[in-house]
């Protein structure tokens, strides 16, 4: 499949744990950040979003926590299944629009 | 509904020679981002067209260009090909523009610079 990524940090964690991920964005002007997931051999596909008036967001087996003042956003995946395996990354968009995406962080799942 | 089409899927092209890339966005949608994606530099927007014309632009030097028809498939073009433009480029779209912000990616292409 596609490597995303050769020097991406890396979180491994049993399966039917719950995994957290971590960002740190850069821009204290962006109103509007998103945590997108990219298996092997395919595009990133959006997961959840979160707002800068919000600073805590839940979807299904899914938790976005925002923290503004120290700019930083998490990702919490509960019960964590080998399908969860892949690439994480957190976007920001600042007032410019543009998509800009953090490096990356490669998810294992073991049974 | 058919996901987000990217045609072709792997290419390998000699330094010095020109790519065009094509991305077929979900119907319906009028926004169609474009992205690089290396293991160095992570994801990188390149640009964005909405309608045919190009909303926002990336930091990427000239040779990168692209442009959308009026059905909204993009095509973006690489000229005077380099190593370092060996990347995976990345097609999204979305129903607006960007602020729609729920991007549809879609497999990418795998451009190999020989």
């Amino acid at each position: 499949g596609e490597s995303v990524g050769l020097h991406l940090p890396t979180l491994s964690v049993q399966e039917g744990d719950n995994s957290i991920i971590n960002c740190a964005y850069s821009n204290s002007a962006s109103d509007y950040f998103i945590w997108y997931k990219q298996e092997s051999g395919k595009g990133p596909q959006f997961i959840i979003d979160i707002r800068s008036n919000m600073d805590k967001r839940q979807g299904q087996r899914v938790t976005v926590l925002l923290n503004k003042t120290v700019k930083h956003l998490s990702l919490q995946i509960a019960a964590t299944q080998p399908g969860d395996s892949a690439v994480y990354f957190c976007a920001e968009i600042p007032n410019t629009d543009k998509l800009i995406f953090g490096t990356g962080t490669r998810l294992q799942v073991f049974p | 509904k058919a996901g987000v089409t990217q045609t072709p899927r792997y290419l390998i092209k000699t330094r010095g020679q020109q790519v065009t890339l094509s991305c077929s966005p979900i119907s319906g949608h009028r926004s169609v981002s474009w992205y690089q994606q290396t293991p160095g530099q992570g994801l990188q927007f390149l640009f964005e067209y909405f309608s045919e014309t190009q909303r926002n632009k990336g930091n990427f030097p000239g040779r990168f260009s692209g442009r959308q028809f009026s059905n909204s498939r993009s095509e973006m073009n690489v000229s005077t090909l380099e190593l370092g433009d060996s990347a995976l480029y990345l097609c999204a779209s979305s129903s607006s523009q960007l602020a729609d912000y729920e991007q549809y990616f879609g497999p990418g292409t795998r451009l190999t610079v020989t």
